[in-house]
């Protein structure tokens, strides 16, 4: 079994809906969850982070997770054509090595105008 | 303030050659990833450093890699000799202990 799993989409979405992206890992002890966006030929940047149970909300980006459920997820509100990119769950496991930032495969959002 | 740093952006070899990549951390930042991206799939990471130790180089395949990271600031991957299957993009990224990690451009490497 995977560390962190993603369905990797495409999920299609018109603009002005939610997006809902969703997020499973593996170890219970997982202390940090990272959301990242990744545009096409450019590098992952950091949109949300949470380490605790609950939502957390930043601007049109709220971040859910669930520890006894080992689930987290990412909803995007009022969906834009600049919101299509490729979204990576990151989770930060504690391994024999200490922690380690370990990413799912990411999930393709296409929102269309 | 800098983001992280990596150079070349893009290298393209013939298979069997050597090859070398560069990353400058942002500043202060202790802990140090390189992760290979392949096309449509999540960065995997290959070593983590804390400061100037590798406490993490289980994913790295250590017949053909290395790294280093002197003085605990910049590092360096090296991949000798290079193979078709290398062909990926390779990331640095940097953060502080336990917290997010912020990336660089990435270099994205082609063998011939």
């Amino acid at each position: 079994q995977k560390e962190v799993e993603q369905n990797s989409g495409p999920l299609s979405v018109p603009e002005g809906a939610i997006a809902s992206l969703n997020c499973t890992y593996s170890d219970r002890g997982s202390q940090s969850f990272f959301w990242y966006r990744q545009y096409s030929g450019k590098s992952p940047e950091l949109i949300m982070f949470i380490y605790s149970n609950g939502d957390k909300e930043d601007g049109r980006f709220t971040a859910q997770l669930n520890k006894a459920s080992q689930y987290v997820s990412l909803l995007i509100r009022d969906s834009q054509p600049s919101d299509s990119a490729t979204y990576l769950c990151a989770v930060q496991l504690l391994n024999q090595a200490g922690t380690a930032l370990i990413f799912g495969k990411g999930t393709t959002l296409s929102v269309s105008s | 303030e800098a983001g992280v740093v990596q150079s070349p952006r893009y290298k393209i070899i013939e298979k069997k050659q050597p090859v070398a990549f560069w990353c400058n951390p942002i500043s202060g930042h202790n802990t140090l990833y390189w992760y290979r991206q392949n096309l449509g799939q999540g960065p995997e990471l290959l070593i983590r450093y804390e400061n100037e130790e590798a406490v993490d180089d289980s994913q790295l395949p250590k017949d053909r890699f290395s790294a280093e990271r002197l003085k605990g600031v910049d590092s360096t991957l090296k991949i000798q000799p290079a193979e078709l299957g290398d062909s990926a993009v390779y990331l640095c990224a940097s953060g502080s202990r336990g917290t997010e990690a912020f990336f660089g451009q990435g270099t994205r490497l082609t063998v011939v």
